[in-house]
């Protein structure tokens, strides 16, 4: 299983970019990169996948560099709501036995 | 749409009870999967089911059994609880290749 590392936790203002790096040295060559996101009290909600290169849908991007030992998370201008716990997920999707371990994930609070 | 539901939401226990935690979902997914997350850490994978008619272990399924009931439902069942396992229990399904897991919103269960 691919080991993901995470920054424990991050602080950010209303308005501002919020970039969050996940390192996975040893991704596999099937593996995915899958963000989710966990508000208190609520299941982790999907936010954004990729396998390569840049991936961005409606509420954020996705940045893999070519040896995609890392991933970066980008959230444009922040607000309030997006107060909450990210994980960064590695994995094989093509096989639906494969486990996906979740890490400590990344805290970010976003202040005023 | 409900997406996956789980019950109940919360739970009390003594030690030595008996309990079955139900799922279901109403996407049409073949995958489900049982997490729990202790406070303050990532979610770590109890059992799944890649497929209706099938179950495997995951990370953690020491004191836990499964039941895939059918293609909507799958049941988690503590047979003797223990303290060690008071946590907040996910359940999650997965459509296919290459797509993310769906979660629900969690089973509160404090075993006294």
């Amino acid at each position: 299983l691919a080991k993901t590392t995470q920054p424990i936790s991050m602080d950010s203002y209303e308005g501002q970019e919020v970039n969050i790096t996940c390192s996975h040295n040893n991704i596999a060559t099937n593996d995915y990169i899958t963000w989710y996101q966990q508000f208190p009290s609520q299941g982790p909600r999907f936010i954004i996948q990729g396998y390569k290169t840049k991936v961005t849908n409606e509420v954020a991007s996705l940045f893999i560099p070519a040896d995609r030992k890392s991933s970066t998370l980008s959230l444009p201008r922040v607000s309030l709501s997006d107060t909450a716990v990210y994980y960064c997920l590695v994995g094989d999707l093509n096989n639906a036995g494969n486990m996906l371990t979740f890490g400590g994930g990344t805290r970010l609070m976003v202040k005023p | 749409n409900a997406g996956v539901t789980q019950t109940p939401k919360f739970q009390v226990l003594k030690t030595g009870q008996s309990m079955t935690l139900q799922c279901a979902q109403d996407m049409n997914h073949n995958s489900m999967y049982w997490y729990r997350q202790d406070p303050g850490m990532g979610l770590r994978l109890i059992y799944y089911s890649a497929s209706e008619g099938t179950t495997d272990k995951g990370e953690v399924p020491n004191g836990y059994n499964v039941s895939r009931l059918n293609k909507r439902e799958f049941s988690l069942r503590l047979e003797s609880a223990a303290p060690s396992q008071t946590s907040v229990y996910f359940c999650a399904s997965r459509g296919g290749v290459g797509q993310p897991q769906h979660f629900g919103d969690g089973t509160r269960l404090s075993i006294l």
